[in-house]
């Protein structure tokens, strides 16, 4: 069974821009999250999907969006990027919103210059 | 808002030694997860534990969850280079359903 894929893995990106990374939750799984790590603040919730619908966001500014698809792939947007938006972003795919076993893609590496 | 307290945030140790992480919470976790994390990868699920009191054991690695479940902890046994990585523990409450709130991690070196 493969695993979460998250593309791109690196990116590069200039303030002001915006950005969207995908992200393919293991087959079967219908629950998406995105977390956003940073060696200052660790790991930090930005959102969770289930049936293309947002169930629950963390305390992000608008810039971050995301959204669902019907075959529970998933993106996430930033727009307007800042240099602090500079960091890891995963995502997690669970069989569905009551299972709160989590598992991580590799992430996808964002720099901001 | 919950807050998870892990610590050691460092660990540096002889191949061979044992070692205690330790993870608290003022509040009630529903579940706790346990994750190791090597550097550019994400964080993989090392066990879930979600009744007070268990205990769950991984070859050289014990987890256990306290009895009023705001605690946990992570021993390693004879530790080798190879458990060498950031330790992540994470918790979903009652209040937030299934969103993980994530302990700052203890970044463990078992030197050879």
């Amino acid at each position: 069974k493969a695993g979460v894929t998250q593309t791109p893995r690196y990116l590069i990106k200039t303030r002001g821009q915006q950005v969207t990374l995908s992200c393919s939750p293991i087959s079967g799984h219908r629950s998406v999250s995105w977390y956003q790590q940073t060696p200052g603040q660790g790991l930090q919730f930005l959102f969770e999907y289930f049936s293309e619908t947002q169930r629950n966001k963390g305390n992000f500014p608008g810039r971050f969006s995301g959204r669902q698809f019907s075959n529970s792939r998933s993106e996430m947007n930033v727009s307007t990027l800042e240099l602090g938006d500079s960091a890891l972003y995963l995502c997690a795919s669970s069989p569905g919103p009551m299972n709160t076993e989590a598992f991580f893609g590799q992430g996808t590496r964002l720099t901001v210059v | 808002t919950q807050l998870l307290e892990q610590s050691p945030q460092f660990l540096s140790i002889q191949e061979g030694e044992n070692l205690t992480v330790y993870c608290n919470s003022s509040s009630v976790f529903s579940s706790l997860q346990w994750y190791r994390q090597e550097p550019g990868e994400g964080p993989v699920l090392l066990v879930t534990v979600v009744t007070g009191g268990e205990v769950k054991k991984l070859k050289r690695l014990t987890f256990q969850f306290g009895d009023a479940r705001k605690d946990s902890s992570l021993h390693i046994t004879a530790a080798q280079p190879g458990d060498t990585g950031l330790y992540l523990c994470a918790g979903t409450f009652s209040t937030s359903g299934s969103r993980l709130t994530f302990g700052e991690g203890t970044q463990l070196t078992v030197n050879p």
